[in-house]
């Protein structure tokens, strides 16, 4: 099963309005990080937030981390119709030994309407 | 500079024959991963390269799915006697590998949208 489940699964606001999607996983992480990923193609990296950090921003985006919920969350601010994509969050795991993969969410689309 | 690369961008098979895909990382990328989407989901991890090491494949679905990278650097990703539900976009993705408890950065190719009539 998805160690990382986002929601909500969809996203519909108006251009310029905020966008918050949330992101929980179940076991120990060592960083969790969002995904962008435009017309089913490939992911681009947004930003990382490590397990001692417990906010983050980057121009229009704001990821916060509670450990304590094992649940993260990403805003985008005054959002633009350029924004309109899927976004993940992908934990890397503590437990996960040699392995080094990223394990992702089921991906919340995001519609921005102009 | 160049970022991650595959190849093909589509490919369409028939069911039962087999295909390759190619995966050509960032340069100096140690650390090579593929991964497959299917409609509307997240992504599956299938495979880890890093440097020298035996490959991590435990997400391998099958025994019909086997990958190799030549050299450290590009990959071949092959799917044996293909089944409709192997219709997927297969992503490959690199990162440094400097880190000792993974979770890098990792960056994506373009993907390869197979489809397996």
């Amino acid at each position: 099963s998805q160690q990382g489940e986002e929601d909500p699964q969809a996203l519909s606001i108006q251009e310029g309005e905020n966008a918050t999607m949330n992101c929980s996983y179940k076991t120990s992480i060592n960083n969790l990080q969002w995904y962008r990923q435009n017309s089913g193609r490939g992911l681009v990296h947004l930003i990382l937030i490590r397990s001692n950090e417990r906010e983050k921003h980057s121009g229009r985006l704001r990821v916060t981390l509670d450990t304590s919920k094992k649940s993260s969350s990403l805003l985008i601010t005054a959002s633009r119709a350029a924004d309109t994509a899927s976004y993940f969050c992908a934990t890397s795991l503590i437990s996960s030994g040699s392995a080094r993969q990223l394990t992702f969410g089921s991906g919340t689309q995001l519609t921005v309407l102009p | 500079g160049a970022g991650v690369s595959q190849s093909p961008s589509n490919k369409v098979t028939e069911k039962g024959k087999d295909v390759e895909l190619r995966c050509d990382p960032i340069s100096g990328h140690t650390a090579l991963y593929w991964y497959r989407q299917s409609l509307g989901q997240g992504l599956e991890f299938l495979i880890y390269f890093q440097g020298n090491s035996a490959p991590d494949k435990s997400g391998l679905p099958s025994d019909r799915f086997s990958a190799e990278r030549t050299g450290g650097s590009v990959s071949t990703l092959t799917i044996q006697r293909t089944q409709q539900e192997d219709s997927a976009v297969y992503l490959c993705a690199s990162s440094l590998g400097l880190s000792p408890t993974g979770g890098e950065t990792q960056y994506f190719g373009p993907g390869t949208r197979l489809l397996v009539l």
